[in-house]
């Protein structure tokens, strides 16, 4: 089993529309989990941080649900700026040190 | 105020030359990381530094070395690359260690090795 999993997609929705993505993770003793966001041929970017309460940023929702190994990202009301690739990361303490798993990125296309 | 930057955007090598990476940052951050990115796979880190004069080995260092002589300066060396070398790399820093702190992306170096 992958460390961190995600739906490779591609989602294509139309714009306007409600998506979420879920990433499973496999270590339970994992301390941070964020969201970042790469377009096409581009590097990546912090989108936001998942807090154990979860957390939202304008139209973007993150939640933490620790028992079931998983993290979600929501988006409502798409744009077509919102196309990209969304990579789960999650942080560990191995015990050799810290460890930044990135998972392989769900593909979103939104269109018109 | 430039963030990371990288040198080259792109280079083809034939198997067995060697060529250096060149990151660089200009926000005094501590931490710097070297990853590679292949299709189907996630970023793999391959070396990273907590400070100056330190580094450390990552996930997949064979084939690999680095220096960090300055702060704001991280090199990656291919003694003699090989094509399972082929991918791109991106260069990130962050001020303290990644438990809950953003890292900051080079725009990445496309390599690619025949």
């Amino acid at each position: 089993r992958k460390e961190v999993e995600q739906d490779p997609g591609p989602f294509n929705v139309p714009e306007g529309a409600t998506v979420a993505f879920n990433c499973t993770y496999s270590n339970s003793a994992s301390q941070s989990f964020f969201w970042y966001r790469q377009d096409c041929r581009k590097e990546p970017k912090l989108l936001m941080s998942v807090y154990s309460s979860g957390n939202e940023d304008g139209r973007f929702t993150a939640q933490l649900n620790r028992a079931s190994q998983y993290i979600s990202l929501l988006i409502r009301d798409s744009k077509l700026s919102d196309s990209a690739t969304y990579l789960c990361v999650v942080n560990s303490n191995t015990g050799g040190g810290n460890k930044l798993t990135f998972g392989t990125g769900t593909q979103l296309k939104v269109e018109l | 105020n430039a963030g990371v930057t990288q040198t080259p955007k792109f280079r083809v090598l034939k198997t067995g030359q060697s060529m250096t990476l060149l990151c660089a940052q200009d926000m005094n951050h501590e931490y710097m990381y070297w990853y590679r990115q292949d299709p189907g796979m996630g970023l793999r880190l391959i070396h990273y530094s907590v400070g100056e004069g330190t580094t450390a080995k990552g996930e997949v260092p064979d084939g690999y070395n680095v220096s960090r002589l300055k702060k704001q300066n991280f090199l990656l060396g291919l003694e003699s690359a090989a094509p399972s070398q082929t991918s791109v790399y991106f260069c990130a820093s962050s001020y303290y260690g990644p438990i809950y702190n953003e890292q900051f992306f080079g725009p990445g170096t496309r390599l690619t090795v025949l």
